[in-house]
């Protein structure tokens, strides 16, 4: 199995609701990560994971909550966001937990919309 | 910030003809890749060629990488109307905490 799947994939929030983003994997990957990325815009990394722990936060604001609750999952919660916060939320995986030394497994994405 | 910086940012093709795609980087690498992304999908690894590797191919592409000029090419030959997608080249920029930075990509469109 070669998938990370990600759900919902797309999601309409209001700036006061409280969602969570959910990823899986189960090809045995030790790293897992969240980008966002904006239309016409690259991914930009906001959390890294490495053996369920946070190894990287990019300076994210605090109304996104990374969790890891086994080396198969991650989600990300999301609190009182604000409209610039809508764009598509990847997750990505990697075997070793070396993040810019190994191939990366996107999933789909998440569409989010925050109105 | 990016590290990568792709050259051309658009590129249309006809089908069957080649499609090459440059990225240019500033400081030293572990690791240069380059992912696919189709519209509105997540990303494909496409091809990885670390820093003492001067060319790798898979299929119908073929990656060089010059460090002496920090530079590297991603060529599709025979290009299908499938190919249509954003490309990115993504660097691991030597060091500790190393982490994958993306450049701004570029956008092919092979025309039937």
């Amino acid at each position: 199995d070669t998938e990370v799947t990600q759900t919902p994939k797309h999601l309409v929030m209001g700036m006061t609701n409280k969602k969570s983003l959910k990823c899986e994997q189960h090809m045995g990957h030790r790293a897992m990560y969240w980008y966002k990325q904006k239309a016409k815009k690259p991914p930009e990394l906001m959390f890294v994971y490495s053996y369920e722990k946070l190894s990287i936060n990019e300076s994210v604001p605090s109304r996104f909550s990374p969790e890891c609750p086994n080396s198969s999952l991650l989600n990300l919660h999301l609190h009182a966001l604000q409209p610039e916060d809508s764009a598509l939320y990847l997750c990505a995986s990697s075997q070793e937990g070396w993040p810019g030394r190994e191939t990366q497994y996107f999933g789909p994405g998440t569409r989010l919309l925050v109105l | 910030s990016q590290q990568g910086e792709e050259d051309p940012q658009a590129l249309s093709i006809q089908e069957g003809e080649n499609a090459t795609m440059n990225c240019s980087y500033k400081t030293s690498i572990n690791n240069l890749q380059w992912y696919r992304q189709n519209s509105g999908r997540g990303l494909v690894h496409l091809i990885l060629i670390r820093s003492n590797e001067r060319e790798k191919h898979s299929g119908r592409l073929r990656v060089t990488l010059d460090t002496s000029k920090k530079s590297s090419s991603l060529l599709i030959t025979a290009s299908r109307a499938a190919d249509t997608a954003s490309y990115f080249c993504a660097t691991d920029v030597s060091g500790a905490n190393s982490k994958l930075t993306f450049g701004k990509g570029i956008t092919l469109s092979v025309r039937p």
